[in-house]
């Protein structure tokens, strides 16, 4: 079974719009991370959100938020007040257990355009 | 530096030619990792370092593969004999690794070592 499903292959929005990236994850460890990462044509991918299991809060940072429905096991991202800039390919992915050694499994990725 | 740091951003190797590539991660971080991500893919494990100990080399393709972290600092990730299916972005990652806030555990990428093997 896949760990992190990105069930939107691309998404379009129109500037200054919100718009929603949905991000659906498996796992039975009750201590868990989710991220989000944005990546442009460049390569680099840059850390966006970071929600844990035991955040009582979503988590927001500037207009970025984290939809976190724990018993349905989604974590979709929300961006506000979409702009041009933020047109990229942006994935979710997950870090299971508590330990340094957790890699990421990462999702197929949701590729946004912001129209003018 | 501020960042992690990859190099060399591009490369293009004649197939059954060795590579290096090398990685800079953020000063302090215990955790190293390596991923490929092919086009259009999200990126894969390869594997992860804690300082200088190599802990898990579960994602590595094939034994033409290997990686080193000898002062438990900068990485160097070796191909041997590159194939066509060896083209893909290489990225290295680097966190403090511990604990359960966004702090410890966030992994930070390097902009990624783009191969082409022809």
């Amino acid at each position: 079974a896949q760990k992190i499903t990105q069930t939107q292959p691309g998404m379009f929005v129109q500037e200054k719009e919100a718009v929603t990236l949905d991000c659906t994850y498996d796992t039975s460890d009750p201590s868990y991370g989710l991220f989000w990462y944005k990546q442009p044509s460049s390569g680099e991918m840059i850390f966006l959100i970071y929600q844990g299991s035991y955040d009582q809060q979503n988590a927001t940072e500037g207009r970025y938020s984290l939809n976190f429905q724990k018993a349905r096991k989604s974590a979709n991202l929300v961006i506000s007040a979409s702009q041009l800039g933020d047109s990229a390919m942006y994935f979710c992915a997950m870090r299971e257990g508590d330990g340094p050694a957790r890699q990421l499994t990462f999702g197929s990725g949701t590729q946004l355009t912001v129209l003018p | 530096g501020a960042g992690v740091s990859q190099s060399p951003r591009y490369k293009v190797a004649k197939r059954g030619q060795d590579v290096a590539l090398r990685c800079d991660p953020i000063s302090g971080h215990v955790s190293l990792f390596w991923y490929q991500q092919a086009l259009g893919q999200g990126p894969e494990f390869l594997t992860y370092f804690q300082n200088e100990a190599q802990l898990d080399k579960s994602g590595l393709p094939s034994d033409r593969f290997f990686a080193e972290r000898p002062e438990g600092s900068v990485s160097t990730l070796k191909i041997q004999r590159t194939q066509q299916e060896d083209s893909a972005v290489y990225l290295c990652a680097s966190s403090l690794g511990w604990g359960r806030t966004a702090s410890g555990n966030t992994i930070y990428f390097g902009e990624g070592s783009w191969l082409t093997v022809v």
